[in-house]
């Protein structure tokens, strides 16, 4: 089984500062990584993905994520916010191979940009 | 634009009085998922199908069904609901990709209230 965990829980951040979402899993077998964000009242939508090959893998909005397997993370990144970024972050795994078409999250992280 | 519908987006029902929830999809996605999410937690998958096979998750409460008539469609129905049931309700798709990964597309989700 995969386990999924999101060291913070809330990050405030001020305008056009840098951010850092934290990921870390647990897995016994290689994994696919997500992260998804979701605005209020709203559904997920994919940010990025790692399944394979360069472990720096770039998404929507300004995002990115590196994959480093020997600390089993996937931390989310962006130099610059907006105030159009406060969501809250979900980091989710699957495993790679096989019946992967479940997806195990963590519990999300609450990203507030401020003016 | 291929996608994930849910209707309605917003949905009042009285405590104990059945409800349906809808799902539709253009994605023509061979998995559907249903998850519920409580405010300021993760998705918790409910059930899903692989194609026409129903897998339902081990601590999904017998007063959730599930029906899938065609590829296209999927509903959610709470046979009693209760104020703990309380949520708002994801519908999600997959197929599998060239990659070899299941990606979760999400709908944005019917807010359901239980008076």
């Amino acid at each position: 089984a995969q386990s999924v965990t999101q060291l913070d829980s809330q990050v405030p951040v001020f305008e056009e500062a840098p951010v850092e979402l934290r990921c870390n899993y647990s897995s016994s077998v290689s994994v696919y990584l997500f992260w998804y964000v979701q605005y209020p009242n709203q559904g997920l939508q994919l940010l990025l993905k790692y399944l394979s090959g360069s472990t720096l893998v770039k998404g929507i909005n300004g995002f990115e994520a590196e994959f480093n397997k020997s600390q089993t993370s996937f931390h989310l990144r962006k130099p610059s916010v907006h105030i159009s970024d406060t969501a809250e972050y979900f980091c989710a795994v699957s495993r790679s191979g096989g019946s992967n078409y479940k997806l195990t999250f963590g519990k999300g992280t609450l990203l507030t940009v401020n003016p | 634009d291929a996608m994930v519908i849910q209707n309605p987006r917003y949905q009042v029902t009285q405590f104990g009085k059945p409800v349906t929830l809808s799902c539709s999809q253009t994605l023509n996605h061979n998995v559907m998922y249903w998850y519920q999410q409580k405010s300021s937690q993760a998705p918790k998958l409910l059930f899903h199908y692989y194609d026409k096979d129903f897998n339902n998750e081990a601590d999904t409460p017998d007063n959730f069904q599930s029906r899938r008539p065609n590829t296209s469609f999927c509903f959610l129905d709470i046979r009693s609901p209760g104020l703990g049931d309380a949520a708002m309700y994801l519908c999600a798709t997959s197929a599998l990709g060239p990659s070899g990964a299941y990606e979760q597309y999400f709908g944005p989700g019917t807010r359901l209230t239980v008076t």
